[in-house]
């Protein structure tokens, strides 16, 4: 398998539920995102993680917890979430990040979450 | 905010007609990328373009880069059906502790056959 891929593809959840995002890239990068996409909205960035390190958290509210076992693995934990969240979630991964790499980012898939 | 605004927002043509976006931004960068996402579907890297370069081709899609005037345009000729996406510019900035992408809403093409 190659790329970046996400699971599950789609999910609905109660507000009290507790839920996880996966996201696995095979390309051997060292960097991972995520990022939130929500209808008539720019990609917002959520986390960014360097070499398993978390380097980037763009003021998201706790009741998102992201975890990176490892460079290839990282994990969105969903906690009492609200009906707004609902977006579609999506996981890149690039070679590093940083000031002095190009950036080039790949994307999974996403994941389609709906909070009732 | 420095992200980048995308132009037209919404852009619909024939097949076989050429196909326009625009793209501005804010503050100087490093370099500026296009991204495709078709409905639904993760994005897609397209064209990488740097701050010391004003004209890139990869296949039938032409970008430029004025960065005098902090826009970029991309073009895709001879447009086809399966060209039907929503395309996104993003730029990477210097000042950012990270050099991240910062994404612009986009514009969604839509090629009839």
């Amino acid at each position: 398998e190659t790329g970046v891929t996400q699971t599950p593809r789609h999910l609905v959840m109660g507000m009290t539920n507790k839920k996880s995002l996966k996201c696995e890239q095979h390309l051997g990068h060292n960097a991972m995102y995520w990022y939130k996409q929500s209808a008539k909205k720019p990609l917002e960035l959520m986390f960014v993680y360097n070499f398993k390190e978390q380097t980037e958290n763009n003021s998201v509210p706790s009741r998102f917890s992201p975890e990176c076992p490892n460079s290839s693995h990282l994990f969105l934990h969903l906690h009492t979430l609200q009906p707004e969240d609902s977006a579609l979630y999506l996981c890149a991964s690039s070679r590093t990040s940083g000031r002095s790499s190009y950036n080039e980012q790949f994307f999974g898939p996403g994941t389609r979450l709906t909070v009732l | 905010s420095q992200q980048g605004e995308e132009d037209p927002q919404a852009l619909s043509i024939q097949e076989g007609e050429n196909a326009t976006m625009n793209c501005s931004y804010k503050t100087s960068i490093n370099n500026l990328q296009w991204y495709r996402q078709n409905s639904g579907r993760g994005l897609v890297h397209l064209i990488l373009i740097r701050s010391n370069e004003r004209e890139k081709h990869s296949g039938r899609l032409r970008v430029t880069l004025d960065t005098s005037k902090k826009s970029s345009s991309l073009l895709i000729t001879a447009s086809r059906a399966a060209d039907t996406a929503s395309y996104f510019c993003a730029t990477v900035y210097y000042g950012g502790s990270q050099g991240n992408l910062i994404f612009g809403k986009g514009t969604k093409l839509s090629v009839k056959p």
